[in-house]
């Protein structure tokens, strides 16, 4: 059964950047499906951030994509995102997630990560 | 229009049938997904595709569309059914993904 584990740090200053690694287990990256992140604000809702494909390809949301780097590194069977300038308004629970494309499978524990100086 | 828009808040009896739903133009594309979350966990799968349900989830859970409008019926809610609900599906260019803003669900 696949696990997704999120690490980084959890406290960011403002105008830096956010570095986040997913590390998957119980299943290789490079086989297939879909990797990506999602965050979730304090007491609000669920907020796409970007996908990679096992091709490479990768997909962002609009809002955020000129932040956003994502990569993935199959050798450690693990994926990263890295968000720029970051503001208070990027301090949320960011999880990792496995999709089929149709629906999220799997996702990570989720980590906190706070913005402030 | 690119966003799914779900009712903030609903509640229900216990023993009795709630419907959540969730409207968006992507919907008459693609089919929803739902997710639970309770405060604390990450959001758990309930319904994916036409209506199919992850194993361990109940059978009192399923899911339907109709145009642009997805729901997600449970029939004899239970307290454990308490929390927050979310749809979710790709966008009309089917690259992107999509949240409903979640429905708060409350067994009374």
């Amino acid at each position: 059964q696949v696990q997704l584990q999120e690490s980084g740090p959890g406290l960011v200053k403002p105008s830096e950047t956010l570095s986040l690694t997913c590390s998957v287990s119980g299943f290789s990256i490079s086989s297939g499906y879909h990797w990506g992140w999602i965050r979730q604000s304090p007491g609000k809702g669920l907020e796409w951030i970007a996908s990679i494909y096992h091709s490479g390809t990768t997909y962002s949301n609009p809002s955020l994509r000129s932040r956003i780097t994502m990569s993935v590194d199959t050798s450690k069977n693990h994926f990263s995102l890295t968000l720029s300038s970051v503001t208070a308004a990027d301090t949320a629970i960011y999880y990792c997630a496995r999709d089929s494309y149709d629906y999220i499978t799997s996702w990570g524990q989720g980590t906190l990560v706070t913005v402030s100086s | 229009s690119s966003e799914l828009t779900q009712d903030p808040a609903v509640s229900v009896a216990l023993g009795q049938t709630v419907r959540i739903t969730c409207q968006g133009d992507s919907l008459r594309s693609f089919y929803a997904s739902w997710y639970q979350q309770k405060p604390g966990q990450a959001p758990l799968l309930v319904i994916y595709g036409k209506n199919n349900r992850p194993s361990g989830i109940p059978d009192r859970f399923s899911g339907s569309t109709s145009g642009n409008t997805a729901s997600l019926t449970i029939t004899g809610a239970q307290a454990e059914d308490d929390g927050d609900y979310y749809c979710n599906s790709r966008d009309k260019s089917g690259n992107l993904w999509l949240f409903g803003g979640g429905t708060k669900l409350t067994v009374l």
